[in-house]
């Protein structure tokens, strides 16, 4: 079955550190997004990219950093430098950038800093 | 900065009424989609009606559009409890933006 697989479910980070949240795509789409997601509030956009090797910051990618080498594969870092991590993180695709249809989701990854 | 909101902010119904959510934006469009989101899930696609577009129907869901007023509804008929989740509309101009959504609860 084709779709977006994001590990790990359920992280928990101490302050200070550094942790990577993964999403692997069989889609063959060519852009993948990363969101985030509050409580009462909707999603907001932290990078995406339409490439390989290529990606672009969204409203909110102050203390993240993303990859994109493969063109399956979108790991997003959430740094020492993002003053309120704890959060779910959502990693979606669709076909191209200019592509005006749906994203695909994958189930998210919760990420809870202690 | 979000662009749609909906409203209501929570919504709840018994089983077999009909749940209405609206979706208004500010600036222009060109397409609105509707997800719905299962709790701590991701997010599914329901349906995508184009600007050009009044309304559209698939299966228990009927979207409408009004770019005049810059708002849109989705109505989900003869609702189930399996109908209990968030609702987002997202609209597509240069990017994607999603709004806060709508909770609701479909009650036996």
């Amino acid at each position: 079955d084709g779709g977006i697989t994001q590990s790990p479910k359920y992280l928990f980070r101490k302050e200070g550190q550094n942790v990577t949240l993964s999403c692997e795509q069989n889609l063959n789409h060519d852009a993948m997004y990363w969101y985030r997601q509050d409580p009462g509030q909707g999603l907001r956009l932290i990078y995406y990219s339409q490439i390989v090797n290529d990606f672009q910051k969204g409203d909110i990618a102050e203390g993240y950093s993303v990859s994109r080498e493969k063109k399956e594969s979108f790991p997003l870092t959430v740094t020492s430098a993002q003053k309120n991590p704890t959060a779910f993180y959502l990693c979606a695709s669709s076909r191209d950038l200019a592509n005006t249809g749906e994203l695909f989701f994958g189930e998210g990854s919760r990420l809870t800093v202690l | 900065s979000q662009q749609g909101e909906e409203d209501p902010q929570a919504l709840s119904i018994q089983e077999g009424e009909n749940a209405t959510m609206n979706c208004s934006y500010k600036t222009s469009i060109n397409n609105l989609q509707w997800y719905r989101q299962n709790s701590g899930r991701g997010l599914v696609h329901l349906i995508l009606i184009r600007s050009n577009e009044r309304e559209k129907h698939s299966g228990r869901l009927r979207v409408t559009l009004d770019t005049s007023k810059k708002s849109s509804s989705l109505l989900i008929t003869a609702s189930r409890a399996a109908d209990t989740a968030s609702y987002f509309c997202a609209t597509r101009g240069n990017k994607l933006t999603f709004g806060t959504g709508t909770q609701l609860k479909v009650e036996l």
